[in-house]
């Protein structure tokens, strides 16, 4: 069963770092990857989703990339802002079903 | 305009009650799910409808049924509610199964159980 690890658990860094994300998956058979963002008593916003096929995906300062292979993907964010604070969440969706295995998430903290 | 909505945001009620949630989403969308976000944060699935049309029923125990009256809608009824059952659940809708279209997800249910 594919199980997906995000580290760190948490992150905190100063306004205006760059920083990475990461998330690791046991099974490489997956049909595309998702990052979301999860803000304190909200649901869950879609950042970016990579096809099996591709090796990044970039939306503004958020850029995600995927090598399959290795089982691994990252989140870079560039020149972060207190406005990123919020939980970050990967997720594997699988060649065969119709769901999304998650990470345990990581919550980043940007200090102003 | 709501995508994803779920009723209610909180739900508190005592050991052994029964209880439902109610998801509809506007998007057209022929998939929905329903997820189990537990205190450390990690998000299971639980249910996942294709057009009305149970797919995926994870390990989840019987006490949780839930029901598609139609494909814009899945609600989530829990009987017999058990301390164990607090969490967050989201609904959550796509396209549809092996789609290139992002999951959306509602903004959570918190159900408390005293």
């Amino acid at each position: 069963k594919q199980e997906v690890t995000q580290i760190p658990a948490a992150l905190s860094v100063p306004e205006g770092e760059n920083l990475v994300l990461n998330c690791s998956f046991t099974d490489s058979a997956i049909y595309n990857l998702q990052w979301f963002r999860q803000d304190p008593g909200k649901g869950l916003t879609s950042l970016l989703l990579i096809q099996s096929s591709q090796r990044e995906q970039t939306s503004g300062r958020l850029n995600a990339s995927l090598d399959k292979s290795s089982g691994r993907s990252t989140l870079y964010i560039a020149a972060s802002q207190p406005g990123d604070s919020a939980t970050y969440l990967c997720a594997v969706r699988p060649n065969t079903g119709n769901q999304f295995y998650f990470g345990t998430g990581t919550s980043l903290t940007v200090i102003p | 305009d709501t995508a994803v909505s779920q009723t209610p945001k909180y739900l508190v009620t005592q050991m052994g009650n029964d209880k439902s949630i109610k998801c509809e989403q506007n998007l057209g969308h022929d998939t929905m799910y329903w997820y189990k976000q537990d205190s450390k944060k990690f998000l299971k699935i639980m249910f996942s409808y294709n057009n009305k049309e149970l797919i995926i029923n994870e390990t989840v125990p019987n006490r949780f049924s839930p029901k598609s009256p139609d494909k814009a809608h899945l609600n989530l009824h829990i009987n017999s509610l058990e301390l164990g059952d607090s969490a967050v659940y989201f609904c959550a809708s796509s396209q549809g199964p092996q789609d290139y279209q992002p999951q959306h997800f509602g903004d959570g249910t918190r159900l408390s159980i005293l």
